[in-house]
C-alpha cells in the first residue's frame, strides 16, 4: 500500500487562503468517506482537524474544511494565521489499515 | 477527556524486540466501540500506521509490518502493546499510541523516542 501523495509544501501570507491536495487511490480515497486530516507542530503530536472528509472536532476552528472529488482530498484554511504554520498529513482507510500521506509543510510568510 | 501515554526503552538493540506499552487514562479501555493504534514517524519524515486493536482482542495490522508485529491489551490495567521484532535501524522513529474510532484517529499520546543502536 504506498502513502497518498500530498505536495512537499505550500505557502500563504496571513489573511489568505490555501488549499493542501491529497491523492489516493481508488482503494484509499476513492473508496471510503474516511479521510482525515492532521495538524503536527514540531515536537508535538499530531491533531486531528477534519474527519470523514469534511467534519471539523469539537474545537477545531471553522477555518478549516475538507472536501473530496473522486481520489483527491483537500484541506482548505481560510484566514491564514501565523499559528497555521505546521505540518499537515491526509489519512485515509484503505480496507484493513490507514494509509498517511508524506505531508505538507505549511509556511505562513 | 482521554490521555495516553507511552513507556519503553528508548534503546534496543539490532535484531532485538521493541516492546512499549500504552497507558490509557480519563476512561476505560474497553468501554465504547474504539480501536487502539499505534503509530510511528522517523525523525524528519512522515506517519506510519503499525497496527491496532479492538478491546475484544481482534488486530490489524500493517502488511508491510505485519510478520513482526504483535498488538495486544490488558484491559485490567487500562494498557495496550507493541512488540517489534528483529529490528534493524530502520525502525529507530517515534513511536505514538492512539485512540481509533474506527472514522479517524482522535486521541494521540506525545510519543516517544526509541533508536535502535548497538
Amino acid at each position: 500500500q504506498s502513502a497518498l501523495t500530498q505536495p512537499a509544501s505550500v505557502s500563504g501570507s496571513p489573511g489568505q487562503s490555501i488549499t493542501i491536495s491529497c491523492t489516493g487511490t481508488s482503494s484509499d480515497v476513492g473508496s471510503y468517506n474516511l479521510v482525515s486530516w492532521y495538524q503536527q507542530h514540531p515536537g508535538k503530536a499530531p491533531k486531528l482537524m477534519i474527519y470523514e472528509g469534511s467534519k471539523r472536532p469539537s474545537g477545531v476552528s471553522n477555518r478549516f474544511s475538507g472536501s473530496k472529488s473522486g481520489n483527491t482530498a483537500s484541506l482548505t484554511i481560510s484566514g491564514l494565521q501565523a499559528e497555521d504554520e505546521a505540518d499537515y498529513y491526509c489519512c485515509s482507510y484503505a480496507g484493513i489499515l490507514w494509509v498517511f500521506g508524506g505531508g505538507t509543510k505549511l509556511t505562513v510568510l | 477527556q482521554v490521555q495516553l501515554q507511552e513507556s519503553g526503552p528508548g534503546l534496543v538493540k539490532p535484531s532485538q524486540t521493541l516492546s512499549l506499552t500504552c497507558t490509557v487514562s480519563g476512561g476505560s479501555i474497553s468501554s465504547g466501540s474504539y480501536y487502539w493504534s499505534w503509530i510511528r514517524q522517523p525523525a524528519g519524515k512522515g506517519l506510519e500506521w503499525i497496527g491496532r486493536i479492538y478491546t475484544s482482542g481482534s488486530t490489524n495490522y500493517n502488511p508491510s509490518l505485519k510478520s513482526r508485529v504483535t498488538i495486544s491489551v490488558d484491559t485490567s490495567k487500562n494498557q495496550f502493546s507493541l512488540k517489534l521484532s528483529s529490528v534493524t535501524a530502520a525502525d529507530t522513529a517515534v513511536y505514538y499510541c492512539a485512540r481509533d474510532t474506527a472514522m479517524a484517529i482522535d486521541y494521540w499520546g506525545q510519543g516517544t523516542l526509541v533508536t535502535v543502536s548497538s
